[in-house]
């Protein structure tokens, strides 16, 4: 079956504008993580949704940053007011239930350029 | 308390040689520990994972060694080829709770 997509693959913005970037996991994957990587660095984790449960947003760097994730299927993560140091890959994954023993699926990543 | 320390940051192996990666961490209560292997332009995607009741693990070229006393664990990839060049993440994680990941490792093998 499909994996994990992300789009878009690429995106170029000015700094101070707002960008959305999408996330479709893996049907019936009830969890789904974003995560920021900047170039040749680790994993950032930014945020967290499992089923209904209240999203875990203690890795969200400042309140420029927000994500949702609707009908418990698609995520978007937006960023408002790009600043430089936003450039990086921005990934997300998804599995199958609760964060701990399930393998992350990972999508390949929107790489976002702030100029 | 719940940082996973990864070495080296990156690793230069001759084709054919033993690539070891090596990873600690400090809370007790985590029990499994999984690799990740990222390549250029991909997402990370699983490549090995351990459960603390056993020492060790392989799956082909690809070793796990667990550590309990220690709180160590470490990747050995044996005969290692040029394909085996990406960047490696070992991460730990305790039930209802998310990953706690390492801060990679670039391994190159030269040909």
């Amino acid at each position: 079956g499909a994996g994990v997509s992300q789009s878009p693959s690429n995106k170029v913005t000015e700094k101070g504008k707002d960008v959305e970037l999408r996330c479709d996991p893996i049907s019936g994957h009830t969890a789904l993580y974003w995560y920021r990587q900047s170039l040749g660095q680790g994993l950032e984790f930014l945020i967290y949704f499992q089923g209904n449960s209240a999203p875990d947003k203690s890795g969200l760097p400042s309140d420029r940053f927000s994500a949702e994730r609707t009908g418990g299927s698609v995520s978007t993560l937006t960023i408002q007011r790009t600043q430089q140091e936003d450039s990086a890959v921005y990934l997300c994954a998804s599995s199958l239930g609760l964060a701990g023993y399930n393998e992350q699926f990972f999508g390949p990543g929107t790489r976002l350029t702030v100029l | 308390q719940q940082q996973v320390k990864q070495s080296p940051q990156s690793l230069i192996v001759q084709k054919g040689g033993i690539s070891i990666i090596n990873c600690a961490y400090e809370n007790t209560a985590f029990d499994y520990f999984p690799w990740y292997q990222q390549f250029p332009g991909k997402g990370p995607a699983l490549l090995i994972a351990i459960r603390p009741d056993v020492s060790e693990k392989k799956e082909g070229r690809f070793t796990i060694s667990f550590n309990k006393s220690a709180k160590q664990f470490s990747l050995h990839i044996m005969d290692s080829q040029p394909g085996d060049s990406a960047t490696y993440f070992c991460a730990a994680s305790k039930s209802n709770y998310q990953l706690i990941w390492g801060a990679g490792t670039k391994l190159i093998i030269k040909p």
